[in-house]
């Protein structure tokens, strides 16, 4: 089974306007992080978001929120007034085991988002 | 943030020759460095895991007489693709996680693209 779903892959959005990118995850373990990253077409990974399994709160990072909702085990990504320079691949991934615990992430298969003007 | 730096950007070998990237943190110590490859329009795959002054851990799958990894220092990791063929063409990333601040972030080299004439 997939760990990571990104059932989307292909976004457009409006200039100004919010977006939602789905990401659904697959785990049994308790502790586990969940993180957004960017990755432009030149290639780099930019950090964007993270949700650690146990945090009450949906994580938020400027124009970036986590909408973490653990029973669906689902973690998607809202981009609040979108811009141009927003358009990249979005990538959904996982990091199974405890905090502190230096394990890999897991990538979902991304989702390609374009802002229009 | 701290920063990864991953040389070289972009290479172009003849097939049978030997190919090494570089991933530098320049601003922290990576005890954990994480190697992973991207096909085209696809999600990043881990290849393999290398604690400082460890063997590297590979996934299932990757050969590791193939894809040499050496990180003997904390600030720096290799990865040798050696005798490299056609198919060994990719997008090589490294990221780096750290024991100082429990493994919670990961950084990002900005990747190297390897093509493989």
């Amino acid at each position: 089974a997939q760990k990571i779903t990104q059932t989307q892959p292909g976004m457009f959005v409006q200039e100004k306007e919010a977006v939602t990118l789905d990401c659904t995850y697959d785990t049994s373990d308790q502790s586990y992080g969940l993180f957004w990253y960017k990755q432009p077409s030149s290639g780099e990974m930019i950090f964007l978001i993270y949700q650690g399994s146990y945090d009450e709160q949906n994580a938020t990072e400027g124009r970036y929120s986590l909408n973490f909702q653990k029973a669906r085990k689902s973690a998607n990504l809202v981009i609040s007034a979108s811009q141009l320079g927003d358009s990249a691949m979005y990538f959904c991934a996982m990091r199974e085991g405890p905090r502190g615990s230096a394990r890999q992430l897991t990538f979902g298969s991304g989702t390609q988002l374009t802002v229009l003007p | 943030g701290a920063v990864v730096s991953q040389h070289p950007s972009r290479v172009i070998c003849k097939s049978g020759t030997s190919v090494k990237i570089e991933c530098r943190s320049l601003d922290f110590q990576a005890t954990t460095m994480f190697w992973y490859r991207q096909f085209p329009k696809q999600s990043l795959m881990l290849m393999a895991t290398s604690n400082e002054g460890s063997k590297a851990t590979y996934e299932q799958g990757v050969e590791k007489d193939k894809f040499l990894i050496n990180h003997a220092s904390l600030t720096l990791s290799t990865l040798t693709v050696t005798s490299a063929h056609p198919e060994d063409s990719s997008f090589y990333i490294c990221s780096a996680s750290s024991r100082t601040w429990g493994h919670e972030k990961l950084f990002f080299g900005s990747g190297t693209q390897l093509s493989v004439l």
